[in-house]
């Protein structure tokens, strides 16, 4: 049972224009969500987190939206550049020590320049 | 300096063979975790380790075993490797359990023939 879902395994958007992935979660007890980002090879990133008392955090390009009534959260990136093509992994926890970390699948980015 | 590093990087080994992934992280966090990445994409938490004690163990086959001489290292030793083990395994740390932003090693990949 997938608890954190990102639906839309791939997405390409022009260069400039503004990237929305979309993830959803059915673990109402979740109240921490980060956004990852991964290139091939390599680690996943730390790019972005909310936590459940806010709707919003923004970081320079990247903004995070948290609905928590529809258990959906979504990362804008705009401006988007060639650099923001990889994979972006969604996950979620809760604030209690024990509380995994969920992962969902992920959305690969392509940014076109 | 590599903030969370994984030896060695790529593994390729026989059905039946005992293998070990090290993990070492110079953050100072008190807290660390082992993922499989399997063929499907997915993250899956297996391991977390908060001041060298186990606190997460979630289902995983008795012949991986997590050890943790010292906060700053969690190594994972698998027995009677399968070829299902093929995957993805990462290391992480957080600052401690719960709510807290994780950082990823690079990543070991290993092949079972």
């Amino acid at each position: 049972d997938q608890q954190v879902k990102q639906n839309s395994p791939s997405l390409s958007v022009q260069e400039g224009r503004i990237s929305i992935l979309n993830c959803d979660y059915t673990n109402s007890m979740f109240d921490y969500f980060l956004w990852y980002k991964k290139y091939p090879a390599e680690g996943p990133t730390f790019l972005i987190s909310i936590s459940s008392i806010k709707d919003k955090n923004e970081d320079g390009r990247f903004t995070v939206f948290l609905n928590k009534s529809a258990k959906h959260l979504s990362l804008h990136i705009v401006p988007s550049q060639p650099g923001d093509s990889a994979v972006y992994f969604c996950a979620a926890s809760g604030l209690s020590g024990n509380t995994p970390l969920v992962f969902g699948k992920g959305t690969r980015l392509s940014v076109i320049a | 300096d590599t903030a969370v590093s994984q030896t060695p990087k790529y593994l390729v080994t026989q059905m039946g063979n005992d293998k070990s992934i090290k993990c070492e992280q110079n953050l100072g966090h008190d807290t660390m975790y082992w993922y499989k990445q399997d063929s499907k994409k997915f993250l899956k938490i297996m391991f977390s380790y908060n001041n060298k004690e186990l606190i997460i163990n979630e289902t995983v086959p008795n012949r991986f075993s997590p050890k943790s001489p010292d906060k700053a290292h969690l190594n994972l030793h698998i027995n009677s490797l399968e070829l299902g083990d093929s995957a993805v395994y990462f290391c992480a740390s957080s600052l401690r359990t719960g709510g807290e932003t994780q950082y990823f090693g690079p990543g070991t990949r290993l092949l079972v023939l």
